[in-house]
């Protein structure tokens, strides 16, 4: 079974600075995917970015970037010029689509890490 | 486009009372799940279903019944709750062939 730690339970971060949250996961899979959900205050779960373990380059959304090392089974989260708005709970996931042999739709969160951007 | 409904946002049940939490998505998507987020754990799947018809039980199913009549909607029950099932539910939906999954917007849920 897979699964997902975010070692880091809160972190704060000025705002403009740039915060890195980190994600180690364990599989025997080669291929899979992996996620970074973002959840404000309101509660709402929102895809930040996504990586697909085949693709050696990392992904990039805007401000936000992954640092993606498939040997260390590590994936972590950087967020460039931090806004207010970026104050949230992040989560790490992962997926073995079944557009993979063996695979279903089923998300294996990490716990999470609390992220607060401070003016 | 409402996208994945849950409805109530909010509950309050004493022990032992049941009710089901309900979910609705009108992106054809079937793939749908369950999820309880519970502070420290982050979210654990309850159950799932891949199709109309067709449900499976996921990390914590226990005390939670789901039935999947149709492609839009995934109702999940408490028999019989529990202080232990105090949480905030996430019901999420995936199609075919995609990765992103939309989540409703959470129900929070008191038993006391």
């Amino acid at each position: 079974a897979q699964t997902v730690t975010q070692s880091q339970p809160e972190m704060s971060v000025q705002e403009a600075e740039t915060v890195t949250l980190s994600c180690t996961y364990d599989t025997s899979e080669s291929n899979y995917y992996l996620f970074w959900y973002k959840q404000p205050p309101s509660r709402q779960m929102i895809l930040v970015i996504r990586q697909e373990a085949y693709k050696q380059q990392n992904a990039t959304e805007n401000r936000f970037s992954v640092n993606f090392q498939k040997a260390a089974k590590s994936f972590s989260l950087k967020i460039s010029d931090s806004q207010l708005g970026d104050t949230a709970m992040y989560f790490c996931a992962f997926m073995k689509p079944v557009s993979f042999q063996g695979g279903s739709e089923k998300l294996v969160f990490g716990k999470g890490t609390k992220l607060t951007v401070n003016p | 486009n409402a996208g994945v409904t849950q409805t109530p946002k909010f509950q309050v049940l004493k022990t032992g009372q049941s009710m089901t939490l309900q979910c609705a998505q009108d992106m054809n998507h079937e793939y749908m799940s369950w999820y309880r987020q519970d502070p420290g754990m982050g979210l654990r799947l309850i159950h799932y279903s891949v199709g109309a018809g067709i449900t499976d039980q996921g990390e914590v199913p226990n005390g939670y019944n789901v039935s999947r009549s149709t492609t839009e909607d995934f109702p999940l029950r408490l028999l019989s709750a529990a202080p232990s099932q105090t949480s905030v539910y996430f019901c999420a939906s995936i199609g075919r062939g995609n990765t992103e999954a939309f989540f409703g917007q959470g129900t929070r849920l008191t038993v006391v």
